[in-house]
C-alpha cells in the first residue's frame, strides 16, 4: 500500500536562509508522481511542485526544488531564500500512475515558521 | 481568482440536520475529489469522481454521499450531521492531461453542535 511519511511536525528557519522539508514514500508501483502543496493559515491548498518517478532531473519551480532520491524513496522539498510568507503547513503527496488525476494520498504535514 | 468554488466557507449547524456542501469548477476538469481534514492534520480522501455519473468512495470511511450530474458540479451531502463530522472539507479537481497538480477550493469549515 502506498504511504507518505513526513517526520518533522514543525520547522523553524531564519528569513533569507534555505530550508529542507523531509518526505519519504513507499509504493510498489514503478510509475508514480510526487507533489508538494502549501497550506497557509487561510486553509486553501496551493500546488507547488511535481516530480514524476521517471524524471531524470530534480524538479524546480522558482525558489522551490524537489530533491528526488529514488533509491532512498525520498522527495525532500528545498525552499531557498525563505520569506515570511513561506510560513505555512507543507504537505508531501503521492499519486500512483504517471498521468491522470487518480487518487492522491497526503502526508501528515510539516509546519514551517519563518523568523524575521 | 479561484477556478474552483466551495460554498459555504463556514457552516455551524445542529446535530441531525441535513447539509449539502457545494463545489463547482469552471475549468472543465473531468476528475474531482473531496478530502476531509482536521485542523493541522493530513488530508483524507472521502469521495472522488472520474466524470459525469461516476463516483467512488475514498480511503476514509464517510457517512456522506456525493453526486456528479454535471461536469462542473460535485456536491457533498450529509443526511444527518453529527459532532464527529466537524472538520474542514476540501474539494479539488484535475484535468486528464497537462498540469499534474490538483486545483483546490478554499474549503468549507463545518462545525456540528
Amino acid at each position: 500500500a502506498q504511504k507518505i511519511t513526513q517526520t518533522q511536525p514543525g520547522m523553524f528557519v531564519q528569513e533569507k536562509e534555505a530550508v529542507t522539508l523531509d518526505c519519504t514514500y513507499d509504493t510498489s508501483d514503478p510509475s508514480y508522481g510526487l507533489f508538494w502543496y502549501k497550506q497557509p493559515s487561510s486553509g486553501e491548498m496551493i500546488f507547488l511542485i511535481y516530480q514524476g518517478s521517471y524524471d531524470q532531473q530534480n524538479a524546480t519551480e522558482g525558489r522551490y526544488s524537489l530533491n528526488f532520491q529514488k533509491a532512498r524513496k525520498s522527495a525532500n522539498l528545498v525552499i531557498s531564500a525563505s520569506q515570511l510568507g513561506d510560513s505555512a503547513m507543507y504537505f508531501c503527496a503521492m499519486r500512483e500512475g504517471h498521468t491522470g488525476g487518480f487518487k492522491t494520498i497526503f502526508g501528515a504535514g510539516t509546519r514551517l515558521f519563518v523568523k524575521a | 481568482e479561484a477556478d474552483i468554488y466551495q460554498t459555504p466557507r463556514y457552516l455551524v449547524i445542529g446535530t441531525g440536520k441535513k447539509i449539502t456542501l457545494e463545489c463547482s469548477q469552471t475549468m472543465g476538469h473531468d476528475k474531482m475529489y473531496w478530502y476531509q481534514q482536521d485542523p493541522g492534520m493530513e488530508l483524507h480522501l472521502i469521495h472522488y469522481s472520474y466524470g459525469v455519473n461516476s463516483t467512488e468512495k475514498g480511503d476514509l470511511s464517510s457517512e456522506s454521499t456525493v453526486s456528479r450530474i454535471r461536469t462542473e458540479h460535485f456536491p457533498l451531502t450529509l443526511e444527518s450531521a453529527r459532532p464527529s463530522h466537524t472538520s474542514q472539507y476540501l474539494c479539488a479537481s484535475s484535468p486528464p492531461t497537462g498540469a499534474p497538480g490538483y486545483t483546490f477550493g478554499s474549503g468549507t469549515r463545518l462545525t456540528v453542535v
